[in-house]
């Protein structure tokens, strides 16, 4: 595609609730990055793929998020049990390589806990 | 740990006046980028700096880098209301982000 498109845009999922996540990154982009972001904050760190693999999951929060990519191409990012503190916009990003070139954002997906 | 810092992180300003956004951040990144985020939007690239001494400019724009200093910089010349949005800088390290700065322009 001509873009990074997450799906979907907005979802409103009840406390407890599993969701999922989709990132399809620009075609021939093999590094894929998840941030969050909360209202009126700075893009949290959450992880970051080089193909399938991921080398640094550092930044995911608890063991309720994984996030696997296969085929070197699409990404889900899963949280599983969701609190209330999940509420987020969650920003997938993509670049040519490594992390040495520029990325390029989704519109992200605007995750409501209630 | 690696830390990415910008000020100030709020900027009140008029138009037609110059100001500029500092990044300064604690890796020996060698890559510097600044991003534009409008409301209710995503991040938008703004600049990518290669290597220390680099200077970009677009438009009322211009950013530089100094990677001796750990610091960037993101100029803005006689500033106009449509550049109004919140500014990112980034570091090659885990494409890190800085916390932002949100520059409002008052006509």
């Amino acid at each position: 595609g001509a873009g990074v498109s997450q799906s979907p845009s907005n979802k409103v999922t009840e406390k407890g609730k599993d969701v999922e996540l989709r990132c399809d990154p620009i075609s021939g982009h093999t590094a894929l990055y998840w941030y969050r972001q909360s209202l009126g904050q700075g893009l949290e760190f959450l992880i970051y793929f080089q193909g399938n693999s991921a080398p640094d999951k550092s930044g995911l929060p608890s063991d309720r998020f994984s996030a696997e990519r296969t085929g070197g191409s699409v990404s889900t990012l899963t949280i599983q049990r969701t609190q209330q503190e999940d509420s987020a916009v969650y920003l997938c990003a993509s670049s040519l390589a490594g992390m040495n070139t520029e990325a390029f954002f989704g519109q992200g997906t605007r995750l409501t806990v209630v | 740990e690696l830390k990415v810092e910008q000020n100030p992180l709020f900027l009140s300003m008029q138009e037609g006046k110059n100001y500029t956004i500092y990044c300064n951040y604690s890796t020996t990144s060698d890559r510097l980028y600044w991003y534009r985020q409008d409301p209710g939007k995503s991040l938008e690239s703004l600049f990518v700096l290669l290597s220390n001494g680099a200077v970009k400019q677009e438009g009322r724009l211009m950013a530089s880098l100094d990677t001796k200093a750990r610091l960037s910089t993101l100029h803005i010349t006689a500033a106009v209301h449509d550049l109004s949005a919140t500014y990112f800088c980034a570091v090659r390290e885990k494409l890190t982000f800085g916390t932002g700065t949100r520059l409002t322009i008052i006509p």
